[in-house]
């Protein structure tokens, strides 16, 4: 069945570092891939969407390139900052129905 | 307007009760979703209503576990004689329609759920 696959956590960076967090995933036909992030205390938001091969989702400085070739989106962002700190999740939506598989989450720390 | 509210917000309850989670999605959502975050698993996809029908509840954990909506629009999640493995986050969230093309899944801040 369709599912995702992405890098396990915890992760922990300085601030202004790079951050890549991995996703792969399976699926028949062509989902939607799509990045959530959940910040402390708070419920899941959209932070970024893809929905064809090659296209790119940007947010508040995050990336991600939806790979059909490999399978990935992995997430992006040049400089992290403290409050990028949260539990990132990928996920894909099935065509059939609209619902979505999620990976496990990364939580990210960002350390001053 | 107003975004998906869930209540309660909090639920504990001993092994062996029913209970019963609620959902209100954003006016005019036609699809509604029940997802369940479980601490070290991510979340799991439960069931799927588009209006009042249920087409997909392949995602139910077993027959403990039932919903509902109604008037196509606020759906209970019940979960009768309760386990400690129920214990989790139980979220919900709302999207304008389903189908071919994506549209996008407003979430619920979570009902999270304790069984003693």
């Amino acid at each position: 069945g369709d599912s995702v696959t992405q890098m396990e956590g915890p992760v922990t960076l300085s601030e202004e570092a790079f951050l890549t967090i991995n996703c792969t995933y399976t699926a028949t036909g062509y989902p939607s891939l799509f990045w959530y992030v959940q910040y402390p205390g708070e419920g899941l938001q959209l932070l970024l969407k893809a929905t064809k091969a090659d296209d790119k989702g940007s947010n508040k400085g995050f990336e991600a390139t939806y790979r059909k070739e490999t399978t990935s989106f992995h997430l992006e962002k040049g400089s992290v900052q403290v409050s990028d700190s949260a539990v990132y999740f990928c996920a894909l939506t099935r065509l059939a129905n609209n619902d979505m598989r999620f990976g496990a989450g990364t939580r990210l720390t960002v350390k001053p | 307007g107003a975004g998906v509210s869930q209540s309660p917000s909090n639920k504990v309850t001993e092994k062996g009760k029913d209970v019963e989670l609620r959902c209100d999605p954003i006016s005019g959502h036609t699809a509604l979703y029940w997802y369940r975050q479980s601490l070290g698993q991510g979340l799991e996809f439960l069931i799927y209503f588009q209006g009042n029908s249920a087409p997909d509840k392949s995602g139910l954990p077993s027959d403990r576990f039932s919903a509902e909506r109604t008037g196509g629009s606020v759906s209970t999640l019940t979960i009768q004689r309760t386990q400690q493995e129920d214990s989790a986050v139980y979220l919900c969230a709302s999207s304008s329609s389903s189908g071919s093309t994506y549209n996008e899944q407003f979430f619920g801040p979570g009902t999270r759920l304790t069984v003693l």
